[in-house]
Order: structure tokens, then C-alpha cells, then sequence
């Protein structure tokens, strides 16, 4: 089925580990975007891609990198793992212009992580 | 900056009950509205929207009215079912440029048989 896929679903880390989280889309958007979500916290922008080799900081960018070396791929690193990043991570994809008002995102299944 | 807020807490009712959850925005310019629902262990799907003032989104027998004199686009279901329990979060858009949207914290909806 089209859509977002996440890998890995579930992992837990060491403190001052490294991985890297992998989104892919298969519907040729433009825009690529990292959210965490956090209890009562909602959703909160890590980082986003407005095309491929681009990337922009969001509203918690820091301990967190990204690359978009591929149009359908954008991948987010924890360099340096610490509790604090213990979240739900969601990728998402959109298209850009006026669709963006009918069909809003399309949300990956999410990666549990926990640092402990 | 453009921000959206939902009223606090978990909403818990009984099957069949009416359900409202509040949602009010702060943006310049005219942005796009949206609810999303997350069901259990799954990501968020987009559930209605709305592009401009006075615009209805419907979808599943949930409504939302986008209300620019008030800000807001409360989100309202006249029967629910115990299917309907998720978390139901509001979200804008911030135009063009980058698509960002901004969402609400989100609200725990439970429906009890």
C-alpha cells in the first residue's frame, strides 16, 4: 500500500548510543517532515525537508540530525542518545502547493524509542 | 506565531452521548484547518478540514466549522461510538513555503459502552 513507512517500529537505547530512524515515501512528496510526541506535549516539529538534499530546523532541533540524500527518503540520527529523547517519533510526507489544503499530511506508524 | 489550542484534559463519555471538543487558533493570513484522529498504537489520519471561513469539513459523522469571527473549529459528533475512542488533535497550516502545520496538544477522547 502507498504511504509512509517507518523502521524501526520499537528500540531501546543506551545513553550516548547513535541510530538512525528511516522514513520512506512512495507518493513523490516534496515536503518531509520529524515530529516527537510527547504526553501532553502534542506534536512538536523536530525537522523538515522541503526537497531533496534540504533540510530546516523545527521547534526542537537540537540532539537530532537529518538527511534527504533521496526524494523519497528522509533519515533522522540521534547522535549522542539521552533519556530526555525517550518519545514516540512520527515521520510525515506531503505534497506542496494547494494540496497540501485537501489532503493535509499522510503519518507514518510511528517509532517507539526508549533511552534508558 | 500561529498556534492552535484545545481545551484541557481527557473527555470521558458514555456511548451514544454528544461530543464537543474545542479548538481555537491564532494565525496571520487565512490558514487551512484540520482534525486528525490517532487510534491506538497507530500514526495520526487526517479526519476533515476546512480552507476558509465558513467551510464545513464532515467525515465518519464528525463535523467542524471554520469560525473566523471566533477563531475556532470545534470539533462535534452527535452520537459517538465506542470506536470513536482515540486522540483527536487540531492542526493549521501555515501556507505555502514549507507546508508546516501547527498542531494542538490534543485530546484524549474515551467512550464507555
Amino acid at each position: 500500500n502507498a504511504g509512509v513507512t517507518q523502521t524501526p517500529k520499537f528500540r531501546v537505547l543506551k545513553t550516548g548510543q547513535s541510530m538512525t530512524l528511516l522514513c520512506a515515501q512512495d507518493m513523490n512528496h516534496e515536503y518531509m517532515y520529524w515530529y516527537r510526541q510527547d504526553p501532553g506535549m502534542g506534536l512538536r516539529l523536530i525537522h523538515y525537508s522541503v526537497g531533496e538534499g534540504t533540510t530546516a530546523k523545527g521547534e526542537v532541533p537540537d540532539g537530532y540530525n537529518v538527511s534527504r540524500l533521496k526524494k523519497q527518503n528522509f533519515l533522522l540520527g540521534l547522535e549522542s542518545a539521552a533519556p530526555s529523547q525517550t518519545s514516540v517519533y512520527f515521520c510525515a510526507s506531503s505534497d506542496d502547493g494547494d494540496p497540501i489544503k485537501l489532503y493535509g499530511y499522510t503519518f507514518g506508524s510511528g517509532t517507539r524509542l526508549t533511552v534508558v | 506565531g500561529n498556534s492552535v489550542t484545545q481545551m484541557e484534559g481527557p473527555v470521558t463519555l458514555s456511548e451514544e452521548a454528544f461530543l464537543t471538543i474545542n479548538c481555537t487558533y491564532t494565525a496571520t493570513g487565512y490558514p487551512s484547518l484540520f482534525w486528525y484522529v490517532q487510534y491506538p498504537g497507530e500514526g495520526l489520519q487526517l479526519l476533515l478540514k476546512a480552507t476558509k471561513a465558513d467551510d464545513k469539513g464532515s467525515n465518519k459523522g464528525f463535523e467542524a466549522t471554520y469560525r473566523k469571527e471566533t477563531t475556532s473549529f470545534h470539533l462535534e459528533k452527535g452520537s459517538v461510538q465506542v470506536s470513536d475512542s482515540a486522540v483527536y488533535f487540531c492542526a493549521l497550516s501555515e501556507g505555502y513555503g514549507n507546508n508546516r502545520l501547527a498542531f494542538g496538544k490534543g485530546n484524549q477522547v474515551v467512550v464507555i459502552p
